[in-house]
């Protein structure tokens, strides 16, 4: 039958230029946040992550930030290469004393596809 | 380090019958390991949390009677699709902790398709 559910937006970029991938989060109390990438019939891969008391890091090629005010979180990638072409989601992990410590709650979504 | 492995990576099955999935840490133990389930497009739902030697925990909406879990061990996690449907068809993942804290990094698993004919 027919799949019903939101279809992931898409990020179109041309190879070697920087990505940006945007993320809302529900919780202004969860504490810790990590971006992951999936790619076709693949597990989630981890790629960084970010503690609520940072509001920038930066890994090899990434860098993840975060603005606490307005719920929002980034996914920065640097020079962008075909390999890169995934579906990329945030998620945020519940803190402490809420009913669902511990838990990863993740984000709808968003198909990265870097051109040649 | 920190390798999760699934088994099967993929299965087809006639409607009504069981299929059982593993969750394998392979190189750490893990107190916790969750179970998603994926549809084509969407992101990754939470299923259930499972402690090992513990029953496990379901999320809203998902019936513990159809998937059953077992975490056996610390290395060692199952989910069995009981009388399977078609809607059953699904991308399911699993992922471990390595650490009892809240907050700590979990590692997926490749995940396993169903698909229920």
């Amino acid at each position: 039958g027919e799949s019903v559910g939101l279809h992931l937006p898409t990020l179109s970029v041309q190879e070697g230029d920087n990505s940006i991938i945007n993320c809302a989060y529900s919780n202004s109390a969860s504490d810790y946040f990590i971006w992951y990438k999936q790619e076709s019939g693949k597990g989630p891969q981890f790629i960084i992550d970010i503690r609520s008391n940072m509001d920038k890091r930066q890994g090899q090629r990434v860098t993840v930030l975060l603005n606490k005010t307005v719920k929002h979180l980034s996914l920065q990638i640097a020079a962008t290469q075909p390999g890169d072409s995934a579906v990329y989601f945030c998620a945020e992990n519940m803190p402490p004393g809420s009913s669902n410590t511990g838990k990863l709650i993740f984000g709808q979504g968003t198909t990265l596809q870097v051109k040649p | 380090g920190a390798v999760v492995s699934q088994h099967p990576s993929w299965v087809i099955c006639k409607s009504g019958t069981s299929v059982k999935i593993e969750c394998r840490s392979l190189d750490f133990q893990a107190t916790t390991m969750f179970w998603y389930r994926q549809f084509p497009k969407q992101s990754l739902m939470l299923m259930a949390t499972s402690n090992e030697g513990s029953k496990a925990t379901y999320e809203q909406g998902v019936e513990k009677d159809k998937f059953l879990i077992n975490h056996a061990s610390l290395t060692l996690s199952t989910l069995t699709v009981t009388s399977a449907h078609p809607e059953d068809s699904s991308f399911y993942i699993c992922s471990a902790e390595t650490s009892g804290r809240a907050g700590e990094t979990q590692y997926f698993g490749p995940g396993t398709r169903l698909l229920v004919l």
